[in-house]
């Protein structure tokens, strides 16, 4: 079946740690989103991509770096200068019909 | 820029009653709208959205929109809430951003509490 895979769904970082989330789709979508989700916060913009090689920053881009060297895959790196890493990530794409498809996303803890 | 708002953190409802989840919206143009639905501890999953045409939109496991231009409102509903539609739900609006890449825009989020 196609669809999103997100991992890992849970990781634990210690202050000062990169971590890299990673997200790939079967579905054959161009477009792809990585959002950051904290309660009561919603869900916020980190990056997103429409073709391979190319992205664009949403609203809280900083402390976070992505790649797209295939269509497939567009993994999240959370470096050290993210100042508040601690929240639940979620990668989507984007459906031919106009909606996103999430996938399950991957919590992450700095201890 | 597009946005969404959703005025209540939270919506208790009694089983069998009729709920309503609300969102306005603040777009330029014409907005394309949706609504997702979150379990605990999981992604989101699309319910509905509004493009052009009739105002009222039907979506999955029963739920419906009412797209109104006048008030800048896509409110959520279901005739007949089940406790099992307790859960969060999250509206959201499509926005044009750089390169031309479509960005889409999250209200906070609304809890739904559905009472036995």
């Amino acid at each position: 079946d196609g669809g999103i895979t997100q991992s890992p769904k849970y990781l634990f970082r210690k202050e000062g740690q990169n971590v890299t989330l990673s997200c790939e789709q079967n579905l054959n979508h161009d477009a792809m989103y990585w959002y950051r989700q904290d309660p009561g916060q919603g869900l916020r913009l980190i990056y997103y991509s429409q073709i391979v090689n190319d992205f664009q920053k949403g609203d809280i881009a900083e402390g976070y770096s992505v790649s797209r060297e295939k269509k497939e895959s567009f993994p999240l790196t959370v470096t050290s200068a993210q100042k508040n890493p601690t929240a639940f990530y979620l990668c989507a794409s984007r459906v031919n019909t106009g909606e996103l498809f999430f996938g399950e996303g991957s919590r992450l803890t700095v201890l | 820029a597009q946005s969404v708002a959703q005025p209540e953190d939270q919506v208790n409802v009694a089983e069998g009653n009729p709920l309503t989840v609300k969102c306005t919206y603040s777009v330029s143009g014409n907005p394309y709208l949706f609504w997702y639905v979150q379990y605990p501890n999981r992604g989101l999953q699309f319910l509905l959205k509004y493009i052009t045409g009739d105002n009222l939109v039907k979506g999955s496991y029963g739920f419906e929109a009412e797209f109104n231009k006048s008030q800048t409102s896509f409110h959520l509903k279901k005739p007949s809430a089940l406790v099992s539609d307790s859960a969060l739900y999250f509206c959201a609006v499509r926005d044009l951003g750089t390169s031309g890449t479509y960005k889409y825009i999250f209200g906070t989020g609304t809890r739904l509490k559905v009472l036995a």
